[in-house]
């Protein structure tokens, strides 16, 4: 069965670091989106891309987080300078048209120290 | 802004019995999906739907978009039921969800 897969599944990093979380959506897959879950809370909406682009995004997507789609099968979420209140799970969906059902990957649980 | 308020919170109950989660939400919807989260965090798709009701194995989910409200139904429930139990909606116009909180659910043996 197709899935959606995100690496690394752990990342620890100091704050004001950079980091990349990469993402393989499913192959015929148009539609890619991040999400997060902070500790005990609910999953929240980050940034959805679609034909190349940012089809829209929340405010926790300020200019410090981009997304990126480098090579057709990548799609990479990265976070500039991290702040401590950026540690959380990082999903990466995907949805092979729209009205569809919603891939998730495995997440990557990032924490900020 | 879509609300959405799943009940309970926490639910446990023996292994065998009939569970039912329910999810409501404040604006209409295009359609909307029952999720599962084990304890390892990953999210799986139980149930997409935008109308009337869907079963799969033990796992029943209905709509009432009148209502706007929306039931997860697990027959004869096992242990390895045990997850949070999340619903989330889709508006239209866009393909975002918003998400619920969440149901955490125990099955006892």
């Amino acid at each position: 069965e197709p899935e959606v897969t995100q690496t690394p599944s752990h990342q620890v990093t100091q704050m004001g670091q950079e980091v990349i979380l990469r993402c393989v959506p499913i192959s015929n897959h148009l539609y890619f989106y991040w999400y997060r879950q902070i500790l005990g809370q609910k999953v929240e909406f980050l940034v959805s891309f679609y034909n190349n682009e940012i089809s829209e995004k929340s405010e926790i997507f300020d200019d410090q987080f981009s997304v990126e789609r480098p090579d057709g099968s990548n799609f990479t979420l990265k976070i500039r300078s991290t702040k401590l209140e950026d540690s959380a799970m990082y999903f990466c969906a995907s949805i092979r048209s729209r009205n569809t059902e919603a891939f998730f990957g495995q997440g990557t649980r990032l924490t900020v120290v | 802004k879509n609300e959405v308020e799943q009940s309970p919170q926490n639910l446990t109950a023996q292994e065998g019995e009939f569970i039912t989660i329910n999810c409501s939400y404040s604006v209409g919807i295009s359609a909307l999906h029952w999720l599962q989260q084990h304890p390892g965090g990953g999210i799986v798709s139980l149930f997409m739907l935008s109308s009337g009701k869907k079963k799969h194995g033990r796992l029943i989910a209905t709509i009432n978009i009148q209502e706007k409200h929306s039931s997860l139904h697990i027959t004869a429930s096992h242990p390895r039921d045990s997850a949070v139990y999340i619903c989330a909606v889709r508006g239209f116009g866009n393909e975002k969800l918003t998400f619920g909180t969440g149901t955490r659910l125990t099955i006892i043996p």
